[in-house]
Formats: C-alpha cells, sequence, structure tokens
C-alpha cells in the first residue's frame, strides 16, 4: 500500500521559505509523477506542480517564479520550497502521486502550513 | 489557463436519490477529465478518470460522462457515505486546474 506522509513546520513567516517534505513507502518513485496541491481551509484544490521522477518540472505560473520541487531517488523522498511566503499562501499542502493516464491516485493527508508573523 | 465550472455550487439531496453534477471546461479538455471526492478533514480520493473510467474500488453507483468541454458526474443512488464536496479536474494541459467543488449535503 503506498503511503505519503508530508512534514515541514506549521507555521512560516512572512517573506520566508515554506519548506516541505513528503516521504514515500509503499513504492518506488520512480515510474510516477509527483504533485504539490494546495488547498486554503474552506476553499479549493490549487495544483502548485509536478515533477517526474526524472526531475522533470511543471509549475504554476502563478507560482512559477517562487516554487521550486525537487525529488530525491535514494530516500524516496519529494520536496517543495516556496520562497517570499505571504498569507495567500496559508494552506493544506498535499503531497500527491500521478499515475500516467490516470490521474492523482495516492494522495497524503496534508500539512497545514499557515503564515503569520 | 483552462478554467473548470461546477454547478451547483451546492445541493442538498436524499439517501437514495440520483444526483448529478456538471462540470465545464473553457477550452476542449479531451479525454483528461477526472473526478474527485473529498470528505471534511480527509484527502480527496480518486472517484474517475479519463472521463468514464471506474477507479479502483469505487462503487458502480459513480458514474463519469461528456466530451469536450461538458462533462457529468452521476451518483444513481445516493448513499450516506456519498455526502461529500466532488471536484472536476482537468490534465489536458500542463498546468491542471480543479472546479470549485460541488458540496453535496444531506436533505
Amino acid at each position: 500500500q503506498v503511503q505519503l506522509q508530508e512534514s515541514g513546520p506549521g507555521l512560516v513567516k512572512p517573506s520566508e521559505t515554506l519548506s516541505l517534505t513528503c516521504a514515500v513507502s509503499g513504492d518506488s518513485i520512480s515510474n510516477y509523477y509527483w504533485s504539490w496541491i494546495r488547498q486554503p481551509p474552506g476553499k479549493g484544490l490549487e495544483c502548485i506542480g509536478y515533477i517526474s521522477h526524472s526531475g522533470g518540472t511543471n509549475y504554476n505560473p502563478s507560482l512559477k517564479s517562487r516554487v521550486t520541487i525537487s525529488v530525491d531517488t535514494s530516500k524516496n523522498q519529494i520536496s517543495l520550497n516556496l520562497i517570499s511566503v505571504t498569507a495567500a499562501d496559508s494552506a493544506l499542502y498535499y503531497c500527491a502521486r500521478v499515475s500516467p493516464g490516470i490521474g492523482v491516485d495516492y494522495w497524503g493527508q496534508g500539512t497545514l502550513v499557515t503564515v503569520s508573523s | 489557463d483552462i478554467q473548470m465550472t461546477q454547478s451547483p455550487s451546492s445541493l442538498s439531496a436524499s439517501v437514495g436519490d440520483r444526483v448529478t453534477i456538471t462540470c465545464r471546461a473553457s477550452q476542449s479538455v479531451s479525454k483528461y477529465l477526472n473526478w474527485y471526492q473529498q470528505k471534511p478533514g480527509k484527502a480527496p480520493k480518486l472517484l474517475i478518470y479519463g472521463i468514464s473510467s471506474l477507479q479502483s474500488g469505487v462503487p458502480s453507483r459513480f458514474r463519469g460522462s461528456g466530451s469536450g468541454t461538458d462533462f457529468t458526474l452521476t451518483i444513481s443512488s445516493l448513499q450516506p457515505e456519498d455526502f461529500a464536496t466532488y471536484y472536476c479536474q482537468q490534465s489536458y494541459s500542463i498546468l491542471w486546474t480543479f472546479g470549485q467543488g460541488t458540496k453535496v449535503e444531506i436533505k
């Protein structure tokens, strides 16, 4: 059974960097795409971006200048860095697996990040 | 960006009702249309991919249909565990986008 577990600080100060890690267990991160998706409290879902196991990335244009998604195959982990955060970046951040031709078929439980001084 | 618009935003229904949720894309998304279910405090769950393919383990009362820009999720007989928020999502363009969600509530 594939499991994804996000981790990282729950509170980040404005203008600082949000850094999250997603540990994948139960399967290799090879042969899949991996995505970060966020959801502000009480609101809808927004794709931040995604990465292939080989490291190719695609980012939401609205976040592209601030976001980096990377993969560490040796640790079976995916990471998210979002710089210069504001209160608008406060959200539940999900790590998710994307199966080609299918969709986002596995999700982490999500980690809540609040941007506040 | 491809905009995804769902209707209605919310609906009230009773157990056993047939429920229909629509999703309209601002341009054709070909076959790249998925549906997700999200319950409070939980991550979304993939229900249907490729317009009409049922994800493994999803009950057959869920059905997806449509083409091009107009899509529908139908629940043939609403069950208590189906009260949730449903999202459509397109993966046709490089930037994946979701609809705003449809909340299905108990009447």
